[in-house]
């Protein structure tokens, strides 16, 4: 079975501000991808940034970047210009490759509370 | 169409009681998945629809757990013989298959308080 640990309950950064958020993983699986989802406060979670993991560069989206190792079962997201709208619980998250038809489910970590401060 | 929807958003029930929730998925998503979330943990799968048959179900999904998607469109997720444990955030997201791109689009939640 996999698992995902985030060892940072809680972080915070000031508002323009670059911040790290930690992710490990624990995997048999050679062929999966890894996820970095945002949950604000009370509403829906959305997806930030995806990395496959047969790629071997990084993944960025805009002010949002991972460090994916995979050797060291990490996946860090890097969060740079920090905005206050970036305050919000952060979710890891590991889906194993499947065969067609098969379910994709998600396995997530504990999550990261982020706020960014003015 | 903007997204996934879910019905209730609260909901508030004794103990023992049977509690139905419905989730909408994005129109042309085939697959739908069903997540339970509580107090300071991440989302805990629960089982997961493509079309209208159900696939694979957690262990966490108990006998009092009963999920449908009778026409492959909405699903509804039914809690038998409520009990207090069963307080939590029940989530619901769909996607599309597009071959490895797979990404999944979560609804707002349900959030249920069993007294």
């Amino acid at each position: 079975a996999q698992t995902v640990t985030q060892s940072q309950p809680e972080m915070s950064v000031q508002e323009a501000e670059t911040v790290t958020l930690s992710c490990t993983y624990d995997t048999s699986e050679n062929n999966y991808y890894l996820f970095w989802y945002k949950q604000p406060p009370s509403r829906q979670m959305i997806l930030v940034i995806r990395q496959e993991a047969y790629k071997q560069q990084n993944a960025t989206e805009n002010r949002f970047s991972v460090n994916f190792q995979k050797a060291a079962k990490s996946f860090s997201l890097k969060i740079s210009d920090s905005q206050l709208g970036d305050t919000a619980m952060y979710f890891c998250a590991f889906m194993k490759h499947v065969m067609r038809g098969g379910s994709e489910k998600l396995v997530f970590g504990k999550g990261t509370k982020l706020t960014v401060n003015p | 169409d903007t997204g996934v929807s879910q019905n209730p958003r609260h909901k508030i029930t004794k103990r023992g009681q049977n509690v139905t929730f419905r989730c909408d998925p994005i129109s042309e998503h085939n697959r739908l998945y069903w997540y339970r979330q509580t107090l300071g943990q991440g989302p805990e799968f629960l089982t997961y629809f493509q079309n209208e048959a159900q696939l694979e179900k957690s262990r966490l999904l108990s006998d009092r757990f009963s999920a449908e998607r009778p026409k492959g469109s909405f699903s509804t997720l039914e809690i038998q013989r409520t009990e207090q444990g069963d307080s939590a955030m029940y989530l619901c997201a769909s996607s599309l298959p597009q071959g490895g791109r797979e990404t999944q689009y979560f609804g707002p939640g349900t959030r249920l308080l069993v007294l």
